[in-house]
């Protein structure tokens, strides 16, 4: 059974700029949660879809977006890219994502420098 | 608001044991969870907590106190591979999402 993949692993662009990234769950899998992580910060929960409807939303600025698509693969869309952008971002699928479950399939993660 | 306070780092001796501790705010509280991530990798899950006591798994064990808003990760007979971050997360009832806290980092020295 494939994991969690996430495209691109690593990408630089300079400040202004907009990036999208992209998180296929686990087969069967119909919640996907995106993190952000920087050193010392841990993981800050940025949304969570389950079947195409964002149920939860973490405190990020309006640049920071996503979607979910109806084969359960998400997006995550971050406009005018700032420098304290710069981070791991990771996705993570789960059965049904709800409170209970407690596990979170996690992907390597999509390493973003702003320059 | 919802808060997780863990140790940043910790150090311990190959073959010995070691705690690492979490205490969460939250409201709306349904599990704890415990993660290990090591440098470069995903994070991965370890084990979950809903009910008050102690779950083990293997040579990993981790304790609830709800009353207490704490639990915590216990690692036995410490192996270098064990070197890694540890992270307590909690789950939220009807919030669809679960909250990290910012990382334990263990060493294991030889």
């Amino acid at each position: 059974k494939a994991g969690v993949t996430q495209t691109p692993r690593y990408l630089i662009k300079t400040r202004g700029q907009q990036v999208t990234l992209s998180c296929s769950p686990i087969s069967g899998h119909r919640s996907v949660s995106w993190y952000q992580q920087t050193p010392g910060q841990g993981l800050q929960f940025l949304f969570e879809y389950f079947s195409e409807t964002q149920r939860n939303k973490g405190n990020f600025p309006g640049r920071f977006s996503g979607r979910q698509f109806s084969n359960s693969r998400s997006e995550m869309n971050v406009s005018t890219l700032e420098l304290g952008d710069s981070a791991l971002y990771l996705c993570a699928s789960s059965l049904e994502g709800l409170a209970g479950t407690g596990e979170l399939f996690f992907g390597e993660g999509s390493r973003l420098t702003v320059l | 608001g919802q808060s997780l306070e863990q140790p940043s780092e910790v150090t311990a001796v190959e073959g010995a044991i070691v705690q690492i501790n979490c205490t969460y705010q939250t409201s709306g509280f349904y599990g704890l969870s415990w993660y290990q991530q090591h440098d470069g990798g995903a994070p991965t899950f370890l084990s979950y907590n809903a009910l008050d006591g102690l779950e083990e798994t293997g040579r990993f064990s981790s304790f609830l106190s709800r009353s207490d808003s704490y639990g915590y990760l216990l690692l036995q007979e410490l192996q270098m591979k064990d070197s890694a971050s540890y992270f307590c997360a909690v789950s939220h009832t009807g919030g669809f999402k679960t909250i990290f806290g910012a990382g334990t980092r263990l060493f294991v020295k030889a």
